[in-house]
């Protein structure tokens, strides 16, 4: 069965740096486009950034562009994200997520929170 | 490109048949407008892609139907475990939620 597992939330204060992992297996994670979507505490998601199977392009929401990088190591069957300059809105539950046909998003990871905070 | 659910809140009880509504700002490509499931405490579930295609393991009581800016998913007979937060998307250049209509026990 898919599975994603994301690590690496916590608590911080604004200004720092953060990087979530996810961590793939039980499909060829080298083939396909990999997702992050947020949920911020009892708010609906929010679509945060992709990248393509080879890592070779990205897209962002404009909320976190240039503050965040998608990346990924298909040797490793782990995407990353790797999150600068934090902000107290980026505190959310962050999901990654596989593309599936750029269509639509259907295997998720359970989420790992990220608590900005001062 | 916007998406806009309604209603926000849709109150019914087991075995009645649900319609919730997602409304684009714009004409949207029926191949790129899909649907999730969210439960308390998990993680969002594909419900339908494609618009109208059911997602594996899906059952048939769920099917979505609509085209250029608006999208219906249907329930058929509500089971006690459909009732959730149900999200449209749409897959573009950037990808975008609507803000979820939450289906809750009358």
């Amino acid at each position: 069965q898919v599975q994603l597992v994301e690590s690496g939330g916590g608590v911080v204060q604004p200004g720092v740096s953060l990087r979530l992992s996810c961590a793939a297996s039980a499909f060829t994670f080298s083939g396909y486009g990999m997702h992050w979507v947020r949920q911020a505490p009892d708010k609906g998601l929010q679509w945060v950034a992709f990248i393509r199977f080879d890592g070779n392009n990205e897209n962002y929401a404009d909320s976190v562009k240039g503050r965040f990088t998608i990346s990924r190591d298909n040797s490793k069957n782990t995407l990353y994200l790797q999150m600068n300059s934090l902000r107290v809105e980026d505190t959310a539950v962050y999901y990654c997520a596989r593309d599936f046909h750029t269509k639509a998003l259907d295997f998720w990871g359970q989420g790992t929170l990220v608590t900005v905070s001062s | 490109i916007v998406l806009t659910q309604s209603p926000g809140t849709l109150s019914l009880s087991a075995g009645e048949r649900a319609t919730l509504s997602c409304r684009a700002s714009q004409t949207v490509n029926s191949n790129y407008l899909a649907w999730y499931q969210q439960r308390p405490g998990q993680a969002p579930r594909l419900l339908i892609y494609g618009a109208s295609s059911r997602a594996t393991g899906i059952p048939d009581r769920f099917s979505g139907s609509g085209s250029g800016t608006d999208f219906t998913l249907t329930i058929s007979r509500l089971e006690p475990e459909d009732f959730a937060v149900y999200y449209c998307q749409h897959y573009g250049s950037l990808v975008g939620f609507g803000q979820g209509t939450k289906l809750e026990i009358k």
